[in-house]
């Protein structure tokens, strides 16, 4: 079985602080995502990338940064976490023809 | 953007009772819907990929079907338990490849004992 993991399932910070959120795949897929999931939006895109250097802005990039330095893991990094920015972040992998995402568990991020 | 609207939003439904949600989506440039079932403290779970205009897809009790000429799919469950409480989100892939998914916001089921 696929398994995506993510570094915190939980995680509090405060407004101004560098975020880091880490997502680790085990079943070396070339595409990797990262997505926000708040009441009442649905998912919506971070940043993908589909290869290890290689990233490119989904629907909602800004005050988004994302690191991919080895294939496994993609890093989204909040560079000044504001509270706009307290959400669920769910990170995803995937391969093949049509793209079928597998899912980390979720990062609740709180932005104090 | 693309616009994927589901269904209704949220839907009590009787233990043993079917039932059915809508997902619609833009027909032009489509390349693929996918459905996931997301169960409070679980991760999204893929449930169908459908590609085919006519599709219809089965897994257990659950079953969907896939019009892309008018833009839209049905997902359909039959015979509900409680374990099938949880999220439904479909999702359309206008790109193929390794673009990111544009998703609905879910239909919200609880199956009620």
């Amino acid at each position: 079985d696929v398994k995506v993991t993510q570094s915190s399932r939980y995680l509090v910070k405060r407004t101004g602080e560098k975020v880091f959120l880490e997502c680790v795949q085990d079943m070396d897929h070339e595409n990797m995502f990262w997505y926000r999931q708040d009441p009442g939006l649905g998912l919506r895109l971070i940043y993908f990338s589909y290869d290890v250097k290689m990233k490119e802005k989904g629907d909602i990039p800004e005050g988004y940064s994302v690191s991919r330095e080895k294939k496994e893991r993609f890093s989204l990094i909040l560079e000044s976490a504001s509270t706009n920015q307290t959400s669920m972040y769910l990170c995803a992998s995937s391969f093949g023809t049509y793209n079928e995402q597998f899912f980390g568990p979720g990062t609740r991020l709180t932005v104090l | 953007i693309l616009n994927v609207e589901q269904s209704p939003q949220s839907l009590h439904v009787q233990e043993g009772d079917s039932t059915n949600f809508t997902c619609s989506f833009p027909s032009s440039n489509f390349y693929a819907l996918h459905w996931y079932r997301w169960e409070t403290a679980k991760s999204p779970e893929a449930l169908f990929v459908m590609t085919l205009n006519g599709d219809e897809k089965k897994k257990g009790r659950i079953s969907a079907t896939l019009n892309t000429k008018e833009g839209y799919s049905y997902l359909y469950i039959k015979g509900s338990q409680p374990e099938d409480s949880a999220t439904y989100l479909c999702a359309s892939d206008s790109g193929g490849g390794a673009d990111g998914l544009t998703f609905g916001k879910g239909t919200h089921l609880i199956i009620q004992p």
